[in-house]
């Protein structure tokens, strides 16, 4: 799992209410990056991150913000959830001299 | 548009058989080509990448093969088991551009005894 966790793994939430969902690896890579998978959907790309404090949007990147304060976490930040997004959120990072991404366990939000 | 299509969508087969599942692409430039599997409940894992110069990659009783003329891939599975029950999703990475991997949306496998 290239020492990636993710927190919450699980959450139920209201509409209209912040999330906060969060990203932490051990082992220093420079890239990450916040991905949502959906029934019928791709895994799609949210933002990602090439380093502290640099981020970058994705293709489904409205409604979320991102914050890398420092190179082990990178969180994804729901101003006010709708139930749109309501989906499985995964994080990964980049490694290696192929620059494989490795995924996280997922975070499976609910948004009622 | 880059896109990454796969087929089919599920298939059920029985424990000891062998299976082949298909990736058609529209990705350009093309860098590279990598199939994961996603266990339920789990994020994707790598089994293999080729580049395009590459037409056959193993990975155990994985074999993948791609022919970057037609914009082809297949992910062969050879004597499976009941472990192999996963989705398998065919990943296309671009060259250049700000989302750098276009994800096919899988193939569910489900391997029965």
């Amino acid at each position: 799992d290239a020492g990636i966790t993710q927190s919450p793994r699980h959450k139920v939430t209201e509409t209209g209410t912040p999330v906060t969902l969060r990203c932490h690896q051990t082992e220093n890579h420079r890239y990450m990056y916040w991905y949502r998978q959906d029934p019928g959907h791709g895994l799609r790309l949210i933002h990602y991150s090439y380093g502290v404090k640099d981020t970058d949007k994705g293709e489904v990147s409205d409604g979320y913000s991102v914050s890398r304060s420092k190179t082990e976490d990178f969180l994804l930040t729901l101003e006010s959830a709708t139930s749109s997004q309501t989906s499985v959120y995964f994080c990964a990072i980049t490694a290696g001299v192929q620059e494989t991404q490795y995924f996280g366990p997922g975070t499976r939000l609910l948004v009622l | 548009k880059n896109q990454v299509e796969q087929s089919p969508q599920s298939l059920i087969i029985l424990e000891g058989k062998n299976c082949t599942l298909q990736c058609n692409y529209t990705v350009s430039p093309f860098s590279n080509l990598r199939w994961y599997k996603q266990d339920t409940g789990r994020g994707p894992v790598s089994l293999t990448i080729m580049t395009f110069s590459e037409n056959t990659k193993s990975n155990g009783r994985y074999t993948a093969t791609l022919d970057a003329d037609t914009k082809q891939s297949s992910l062969h599975i050879t004597a499976s088991q009941l472990s192999d029950s996963a989705s398998y999703i065919c990943v296309v990475s671009v060259r250049s551009g700000n989302t750098p991997l276009v994800f096919g949306k899988g193939t569910r496998l489900s391997v029965i005894a």
